[in-house]
């Protein structure tokens, strides 16, 4: 199973919007609607921020949403502020062998 | 409180053995599937293995091919805790190793354990 592909890096100027796209193929991203994205900062332990596509779990700002086209997923973050910028990495069920396929990952600077 | 604490981690020799445990409270641990997921250093993050599993059932384990046949993922439900033992270590098993439960197989990981560093060298 492939690692989902993810653009390396993306930035904007707080109050701006970014949007990180994650490309996976039928069999995993286009297959269900089980798209789940983190972010992570340095040196910590990743946190769930969009699950089932577009859901926001509790406390998750709604500055941030998720979609789904096709084969490829999108994690929009609106009004970037400082403490957005970090790792985000998008993960997809990819069926019952290996249910777990995570994207490549994509470094969000504010500028 | 949802609490994952980690711990087993550690230097060890290419061809190796360890195990690492995860102790879990707060959240019914036997409703939930156990996942271990690593980063290996400056790299993404990559699933290796889940265990589902009721109180009375028997477990279900699957993981990723890079640890097929080298790793065993467990877990006892009497002291809530999963497990991971990983034997015939590579250099390239080099990694934080974070635990995090999941409702169902495909489900998010909302919670995560605080990572423990497996550094696999000569």
């Amino acid at each position: 199973q492939s690692a989902l592909t993810q653009p390396p890096s993306a930035s904007g100027s707080p109050g701006q919007s970014v949007t990180i796209s994650c490309t996976g193929t039928s069999s995993d991203v286009g297959g269900y609607n089980y798209v789940s994205w983190y972010q992570q900062h340095p040196g910590k332990a990743p946190k769930l921020m969009i699950y089932e596509v577009s859901k926001r779990p509790s406390g998750v700002p709604d500055r941030f949403s998720g979609s789904k086209s096709g084969n490829t997923a999108s994690l929009t973050v609106s009004g970037l502020q400082t403490e957005d910028e970090a790792d985000y990495y998008c993960s997809s069920y990819a069926g019952s062998n290996t249910p777990y396929v995570f994207g490549t990952g994509t470094k969000v600077t504010v500028l | 409180e949802v609490q994952l604490l980690q711990s087993g981690g550690g230097l060890v020799q290419p061809g190796g053995s360890l195990r690492l445990s995860c102790a879990a409270s707060g959240f019914t641990f036997s409703s939930y599937v156990m996942n271990w997921v690593r980063q290996a250093p400056g790299k993404g993050l990559e699933w290796v293995s889940g265990i589902s599993g009721r109180s009375g059932t028997t477990d279900y384990a699957f993981y990723a091919d890079s640890v097929k046949g080298r790793f065993t993922i467990s877990r006892d439900s009497s002291k809530n805790t999963l497990y991971l033992q990983m034997n015939s270590l590579r250099v390239e098993d080099t990694a934080v190793y974070y635990c995090a439960p999941s409702l169902g197989v495909a489900g998010p990981f909302d919670y995560w354990g605080q990572g423990t560093l497996v550094t696999v060298s000569s």
